[in-house]
């Protein structure tokens, strides 16, 4: 299968502080990554999709200057968390994807925990 | 908006039944169907995709695609606790876009 790694995998800062994680392809190179967040019992929520070398599109509702996407490479895309605040903690995961036959097909990180006080 | 809508569950079912678990889809047009099964504070996993009408099966799952019915299930067979899980079916926002549209997912309990 194809493998995603997220780090860290949890991480608890003080309010007002950035955060960045970071979301690799370990063995394949992804067409796109996705950034989702995801509270307690609730369904995933997709906030961005990005391609290596173009700007994230960002979903509706979602503050582009706060959740700043970085596509650095097909293999890498990381998520900074700006001035961070407690209604930010959020189970934060990425996915990535790698075109098998006809269609695309969406692998996912571990996810990282983040918990602003 | 194309939507993808799955029971909430939770869904019961004893050890070693069979779990069957539904999803419908709005867009006729659309070609991939994907399952992916989350445990509690943990990410979504692929189990299966599906492109064309009928069974595929994996293993104890079976994908089931209805093209004229819009529907896709998935179904487990011998089911044990460790499937215990939420079960998400998603398929692509627009055809040949990668963004995927996802269930809420439906709950599943196996009971020992």
């Amino acid at each position: 299968g194809a493998v995603v790694s997220q780090h860290p995998s949890r991480v608890i800062c003080k309010s007002g502080t950035s955060v960045k994680i970071e979301c690799r392809s370990l063995d394949f190179q992804a067409t796109t990554m996705f950034w989702y967040r995801q509270f307690p019992k609730k369904s995933l929520m997709l906030m961005a999709t990005s391609n290596e070398g173009s700007k994230a599109t960002y979903e509706q509702g979602v503050e582009k200057d706060k959740f700043l996407i970085n596509h650095a490479s097909l293999t890498l895309s990381t998520l900074t968390v700006t001035s961070a605040h407690p209604e930010d903690s959020s189970f934060y995961i990425c996915s990535a994807s790698i075109q098998r036959t006809s269609t695309d097909t969406q692998y996912f990180g571990p996810g990282t925990r983040l918990t602003v006080l | 908006q194309k939507e993808v809508e799955q029971n909430s569950g939770p869904l019961s079912v004893p050890e070693g039944a069979i779990a069957s678990l539904n999803c419908t889809y709005s867009d006729r047009g659309s070609q991939s169907f994907f399952w992916y099964r989350q445990y509690s504070g943990k990410s979504p996993e692929l189990i299966m995709s599906i492109y064309s009408n009928g069974d595929k099966e994996d293993g104890r799952f079976t994908a089931q695609l209805n093209k004229a019915s819009q529907y896709v299930s998935l179904l487990i067979r011998d089911s044990q606790p460790s499937d215990s899980a939420t079960y998400l079916c998603a398929a692509p926002r627009r055809s040949g876009y990668s963004t995927l549209t996802f269930g809420k997912g439906t709950m599943l309990l196996v009971s020992p």
